[in-house]
């Protein structure tokens, strides 16, 4: 199957730095979604983005299908934005089976 | 809309008994999955439904587990008997084919069970 790979595995920030959050895909893939896991463990959908660019707020994030990878980026980051963040991938072919990264943890100091 | 609405929230039990957890998803979406998450395994697919039936439930770990959903607006998640490597949080999501893409999966809080 498919194979998802986030990075980096754990990010440490102080309070106002920017990051780039990145996931490798090995297959081509019709969709992609990027969700926030928060430190209560609920997981919130950040970015539907199959391809292309989206912002929103002080999060955008870009999909490059052809080559097979997403990035999230995070500017003037905030102790909330603390987290897991995950990528998931579906393939073609019709079902709706999602693959899941394991994430990227990420820790924002005051 | 008040989202995706798990029940319970937490959940612990003694192995051997059965445990069911509960799962409203979004008032109009016609897919709606139940995950596992682990820190083993990260984040399983076990089914999804399409309009009520079960499409793929090739997830399901083994026959203790099985799924239904009644009706659009409430499904359930049995475990029957419960073990101990059966603890991890369980999700529940939603998508709909009306607003965009069924992929764009909309999660619950999750209920996270322990079994001792």
């Amino acid at each position: 199957g498919i194979q998802v790979e986030q990075s980096p595995p754990d990010l440490i920030l102080q309070e106002g730095a920017n990051s780039t959050l990145r996931c490798n895909f090995s297959d081509s893939v019709n969709n992609l979604q990027w969700f926030h896991q928060n430190p209560w463990g609920q997981l919130i959908n950040l970015f539907y983005i199959p391809s292309g660019t989206k912002q929103n707020g002080r999060l955008s994030a870009t999909t490059v299908a052809t080559e097979r990878y997403s990035l999230l980026y995070i500017s003037s980051s905030q102790t909330t934005d603390s987290g897991v963040y995950f990528c998931a991938v579906e393939q073609p072919g019709g079902s709706y089976i999602p693959t899941f990264g394991r994430g990227t943890s990420l820790i924002v100091h005051p | 809309d008040a989202g995706v609405i798990q029940s319970p929230r937490h959940e612990v039990t003694e192995m051997g008994q059965e445990v069911t957890l509960r799962c409203k998803p979004i008032s109009g979406h016609d897919y709606l999955f139940w995950y596992r998450q682990t820190m083993m395994r990260g984040l399983e697919l076990l089914i999804y439904f399409n309009n009520n039936v079960p499409i793929d439930d090739s997830g399901m770990p083994e026959d203790r587990f099985s799924a239904k959903m009644p009706n659009a607006s409430f499904s359930t998640l049995k475990i029957q008997p419960s073990e101990p490597r059966d603890s991890a949080v369980y999700f529940c999501a939603s998508s709909s084919t009306g607003q965009g893409s069924p992929y764009e999966q909309y999660f619950g809080p999750g209920t996270r069970l322990t079994v001792t």
